[in-house]
């Protein structure tokens, strides 16, 4: 497509489920990120895979957090018994070559709302 | 800890008015620094970058940031703000070369134009 493409735009759960939040980013962009957009906590740096090395998981807040890239294109973000504070809108952004340039490019996120 | 702080939450400005977003950081090290806009219900756009080359830098839209390094901050003006202008924009840095997409963003600063 055109851009990075987020699914679901708005998802609704009870706390203690598990949700998947996924990402598809722009073709042929090596690098994929995901970032929290929080109210009492702004944007926030998640993770970070760029091609075949090791992701960059230094941003996630617990271990109920977890991603994976398959086949270097589509990503899932997985949270693992939500809470409240787990509600915030998750954004992924593509970029290539590991944003060198520093140009991220952002879908419209999921937001995620934990009730 | 390196950060970033945006001076304002809310700023509000006729249309024709100077538009100025401030932003500063808190870094040892020379950092990539950026400015991204968030149009309701988008994903961020990249306005514009400094990536250690000229300290004004120029982007869409006909805004422009300084980098001051003696005052440690980037500072976003546009000369004339339009209706369209009306967004929230964020102040973002990275301090690693080579992976200038593990970005830290500043809290963000909506701007409200008035007709």
């Amino acid at each position: 497509g055109a851009g990075v493409s987020q699914s679901p735009s708005n998802k609704v759960t009870e706390k203690g489920k598990d949700v998947e939040l996924r990402c598809d980013p722009i073709s042929g962009h090596t690098a994929l990120y995901w970032y929290r957009q929080s109210l009492g906590q702004g944007l926030e740096f998640l993770i970070y895979f760029q091609g075949n090395s090791a992701p960059d998981k230094s941003g996630l807040p617990s271990d109920r957090f977890s991603a994976e890239r398959t086949g270097g294109s589509v990503s899932t973000l997985t949270i693992q018994r939500t809470q409240q504070e787990d509600s915030a809108v998750y954004l992924c952004a593509s970029s290539r070559r590991g944003g060198e340039t520093g140009e991220l490019f952002f879908g419209e996120g999921s937001r995620l709302t934990v009730l | 800890a390196q950060s970033v702080t945006q001076l304002g939450s809310h700023v509000s400005v006729s249309e024709g008015a100077l538009v100025l977003l401030r932003c500063n950081y808190s870094s040892s090290v020379p950092p990539y620094l950026f400015w991204y806009v968030q149009y309701p219900n988008q994903g961020l756009q990249l306005l514009l970058k400094y990536t250690s080359a000229a300290t004004l830098v120029k982007g869409i839209n006909g805004f422009e940031a300084e980098f001051k390094k003696s005052e440690t901050s980037f500072h976003l003006t546009k000369p004339s703000a339009h209706m369209s202008d009306a967004a929230e924009y964020f102040c973002a840095v990275s301090f690693q070369s080579g992976n200038t997409g593990k970005l830290i963003f500043g809290q963000g600063t909506t701007l409200q134009v008035k007709p």
